[in-house]
């Protein structure tokens, strides 16, 4: 089983509307969690890092962790096209591990 | 100001030819790390180093060797590349371990 897991996807939203993306680990001892945006072709960049239990909001962008579940979710309201990439979930564990990520499509 | 720097951005290799992926940055950043990505696999940690000196083995280290040569640089060598090592290449760094990290721009690798 992999350490670091996200929804399967592909997730299709229609604009304006709010994605939700999910991921699960599996070391209880992590402490430092983040969301990575990667578009086709470039490299990931960081949108969100979150570090205690609950909300973390950052503009349109809402990190949620809950570390008694070892759930980190990332809401992303009033959705746009341009948010359309795939979403990295990385956690450390000693060291960084990311999730498979999940493909997200805000069609217009 | 360059951040993280991987050389080259495309390369082709022959089954069992060798090579080294450069990387360095200019952040006075501790810790280094390469990743691979493969379609449907995310970022699989290969390699990193958490201050120089020192290098661990990550998810996927088999066929590969690192060397952390100073605090900027940290290269990854591959000695007989395999068709199984195509993917893209990403060298990373941070301040420290639990920091964020800062890509760089990849490396896109096909072995035949």
């Amino acid at each position: 089983q992999k350490e670091v897991e996200q929804n399967s996807g592909p997730l299709s939203v229609p604009e304006g509307a709010i994605a939700s993306l999910n991921c699960t680990y599996s070391d209880r001892g992590s402490q430092s969690f983040f969301w990575y945006r990667q578009y086709s072709g470039k490299s990931p960049e960081l949108i969100m890092s979150i570090y205690s239990n609950g909300d973390k909001e950052d503009g349109r962008f809402t990190a949620q962790l809950n570390k008694a579940s070892q759930y980190v979710s990332l809401l992303i309201r009033d959705s746009q096209p341009s948010d359309s990439a795939t979403y990295l979930c990385a956690v450390m564990e000693g060291k960084l591990i990311f999730g498979q990520g999940t493909e997200l499509s805000v069609k217009p | 100001n360059a951040g993280v720097t991987q050389t080259p951005k495309f390369q082709v290799l022959k089954t069992g030819q060798s090579m080294t992926l450069q990387c360095a940055q200019d952040m006075n950043h501790n810790s280094m790390y390469w990743y691979r990505q493969d379609p449907g696999m995310g970022l699989r940690l290969i390699y990193y180093s958490a201050s120089e000196g020192t290098t661990d083995k990550g998810e996927v280290p088999n066929g590969y060797n690192v060397s952390r040569l100073n605090k900027r640089e940290f290269s990854l060598r591959l000695e007989s590349a395999a068709p199984s090592q195509t993917s893209v290449y990403f060298c990373a760094s941070s301040p420290q371990g639990a920091s964020p990290l800062h890509f760089g721009n990849g490396t896109r690798l096909t072995v035949t």
